[in-house]
């Protein structure tokens, strides 16, 4: 069974600080993993995803992702926050073995201080 | 008109209505989802539909009720809700094979009176 923790509900940084998302998964085959962002009223929008092949994996807006199998953490990184990234990340983890279940975590929300 | 759309975006409805929501994909793809956002709940997934047929359904109380006519289409029928139905309801789509993305719709914010 997959299962993923996010630590962390809220996360709150000052602009142009680090922003770091934790996100911890567990799965019993090669996980293909993602994050997804949430902007208030809207659904949710793929930020990057990884699948096989390189572990660091870049999104959209500034944002990127580590996969580290050791630590089994798939966390979220980006070197500046901006007013605009406020907004509610959820981690999620499939099997990508053709299943069509994908776990969400409970999601963080960012806020970003001025 | 491209993506994942939902109509309508809002709507409140007392217990003893019935109503629709309405899904429509337009990225050809042939899997979709219908998930329930509560406040401070994980997004929890109700039904998936692949190739028109059902082939998840995560113990939905049958007040709900999910029809997909065809691969672009989805609908979630509305009867008899209860207050703690009141939710962001989220319809996603995605390509049966490929990696797993999900393209979400912008969801219809249900309040049940």
């Amino acid at each position: 069974a997959q299962s993923v923790t996010q630590l962390g509900s809220h996360v709150s940084v000052s602009e142009g600080a680090l922003v770091l998302l934790r996100c911890n998964y567990s799965s019993s085959v090669p996980p293909y993993l993602f994050w997804y962002v949430q902007y208030p009223n809207q659904g949710l929008q793929l930020l990057l995803k990884y699948t096989t092949g390189a572990t660091l994996v870049k999104g959209i807006n500034g944002f990127e992702a580590e996969f580290k199998k050791s630590e089994t953490s798939f966390h979220l990184t980006k070197p500046s926050a901006h007013m605009s990234d406020a907004a509610e990340y959820f981690c999620a983890v499939s099997e990508g073995s053709g299943g069509f279940k994908t776990i969400f975590g409970a999601g963080t929300r960012l806020f970003v201080k001025a | 008109e491209t993506g994942v759309t939902q109509t309508p975006r809002h709507l409140v409805m007392g217990m003893t209505n019935k109503k629709s929501l309405k899904c429509e994909q337009h990225l050809g793809h042939n899997a979709m989802y219908w998930y329930k956002q509560s406040a401070k709940k994980p997004l929890e997934l109700m039904f998936v539909y692949s190739l028109e047929e059902r082939v998840e359904n995560n113990s939905v109380p049958s007040r709900f009720s999910p029809e997909c006519p065809n691969s672009s289409h989805l609908f979630l029928h509305l009867h008899t809700l209860q207050p703690e139905d009141s939710a962001l309801y989220l319809c996603a789509s995605r390509s049966s094979g490929g990696t797993d993305t999900q393209y979400f719709g912008p969801g219809t914010r249900l309040t049940v009176l």
